[in-house]
């Protein structure tokens, strides 16, 4: 069974800094694409970040380029998201998601319940 | 980046009857080489993550009752839900997969 689990969700301030992680289990975690979600208290979904599965390409979304970091470690079967300079409109639950295929250019087939980052002073 | 819009921003059918929702990306998501439109639906229920339903525009996922079904290509693209159940109260989202950024549609809120 593919067991997604976020941790490191925080009350944070404003400018601060967090790292999310995702351990996964029960697929070959070095063989998918692995993906990051959010999403803003009782708003819609919003894509964050990707990285392939093996040569560690990435891609991330214009809100977040430049301030989050995506990395993996497939020894370890976690994926990270090093988050800086956070802001008000970071606040939201973040989603680990499991790519479809190794490619970058995937849809998520399996889901974390979700880590909250709260951005407040 | 490629924006995606969603129709009707919610609805409300009858137990039984037949849900349509319409996902329109602002440029083609369809590869050539492969002839595969980049094209997901999700389901998201209050308090749960997002669960796929499509995806390659028509492909059910494992699992997904046959009552989903997802068509279009290039720029429209509709999920249908051919006889509403009561557990698909939800929000339904689009994603293209195409190019980064991977966008999602705002959603559509499916009732009762």
């Amino acid at each position: 069974e593919v067991q997604l689990l976020e941790s490191g969700g925080d009350l944070v301030q404003p400018g601060g800094s967090l790292r999310l992680s995702c351990a996964a289990s029960g697929f070959t975690f070095s063989s998918y694409a692995m993906h990051w979600v959010r999403q803003a208290p009782g708003k819609g979904l919003e894509w964050v970040s990707v990285i392939s599965n093996s040569d560690g390409s990435t891609f991330y979304a214009d809100s977040v380029k430049g301030r989050f970091t995506i990395s993996r470690d497939n020894s370890r079967n976690t994926l990270y998201l090093q988050m800086t300079s956070l802001r008000a409109e970071d606040m939201a639950i973040y989603y680990c998601a499991k790519g479809g295929d190794g490619s970058r250019y995937s849809f998520s087939d399996y889901w974390g319940r979700g880590t909250l980052v709260t951005v407040s002073s | 980046d490629i924006v995606m819009t969603q129709s009707p921003d919610s609805l409300a059918v009858s137990l039984g009857e037949r849900a349509t929702i319409n996902c329109k990306s602002s440029q083609s998501v369809l590869y050539s080489s492969n002839n595969k439109n980049y094209l997901a639906w999700y389901q998201q229920k209050p308090g749960q993550p997002p669960k796929v339903l499509i995806y390659w525009a028509s492909a059910r996922e494992s699992g997904v009752p046959d009552r989903f079904s997802g068509s279009g290509s290039g720029t429209d693209f509709t999920l249908t839900i051919s006889s509403l159940q009561a557990e698909d109260v939800a929000v339904y989202y689009c994603q293209q997969y195409y190019s980064s950024p991977f966008t999602f549609g705002p959603g559509t809120k499916v009732d009762i």
